[in-house]
């Protein structure tokens, strides 16, 4: 069985930085691009970032390039997003998803319970 | 960036219904579009890629049709489990963006 599990939320101050990671099982995590989307509260999803396969390739909506690092650890089946200066509009719930196949089909079939992150002061 | 417009924003429907929602895309996207059921404090769950491929596991009530710009799920016969949000959402180009929702409530 296909699970995602994120962790590393929480409250931070503008300005302020976390890590989010997520920890997948029941595939081969080194096989599928990987996704982080989020979902300020009562609003829609918004995609932030993916990552392919081997890391060599990542891509970023524009708010947070420059801020956000996404990154994955194969050896751990870990997927991660260090997010610096972080502003008050970041508050989300964020969620990690799968790429739905191995060949870069960017829909998303399997995602996590996601994790709440609040910026305020 | 391709903007992604679904209407309408609020359905209204009976249990055994059919029911449409459309999602219109800024500029050609062939079929590389997503639709995404939601409920309240879930995860989304992909119910539709590629405009018209099920998921395997989704019930046949749901399909997707379209191509280019202008898309549609259709549920053929509503189901209390379909009262949700739906979404659909574009991947031919980054950034990667999703329709504002549709709502589908009880009438």
């Amino acid at each position: 069985e296909v699970q995602l599990v994120e962790s590393g939320g929480g409250l931070v101050q503008p300005g302020g930085s976390l890590r989010l990671s997520c920890v997948a099982s029941g595939f081969t995590f080194s096989s599928n691009w990987m996704t982080w989307v989020r979902q300020a509260p009562g609003k829609g999803l918004e995609w932030v970032a993916n990552i392919n396969q081997d890391g060599s390739d990542t891509n970023y909506v524009d708010s947070v390039k420059g801020r956000f690092i996404i990154s994955r650890d194969n050896a751990k089946n870990s997927l991660h997003l260090q997010m610096n200066s972080l502003r008050v509009g970041d508050t989300a719930v964020y969620y990690c998803a799968r790429d739905t196949t191995k060949s870069g089909d960017h829909s998303y079939d399997y995602w996590g319970q996601g994790t709440l992150v609040t910026v305020s002061s | 960036d391709i903007q992604m417009t679904q209407s309408p924003s609020t359905l209204s429907a009976s249990v055994g219904d059919r029911v449409t929602i459309t999602c219109r895309a800024s500029q050609s996207i062939s079929t590389w579009l997503a639709w995404y059921q939601q409920k309240p404090g879930k995860a989304p769950n992909l119910l539709i890629y590629k405009a018209s491929s099920l998921k395997s596991g989704v019930p046949s009530r749901f399909s997707g049709s379209g191509s280019g710009t202008e898309f549609t799920l259709t549920i053929s016969s509503l189901q209390p489990d379909d009262f949700a949000t739906y979404y659909c959402q574009h991947y031919i180009s980054y950034p990667l963006t999703f329709g504002g929702g549709t709502k589908v409530e009880i009438k």
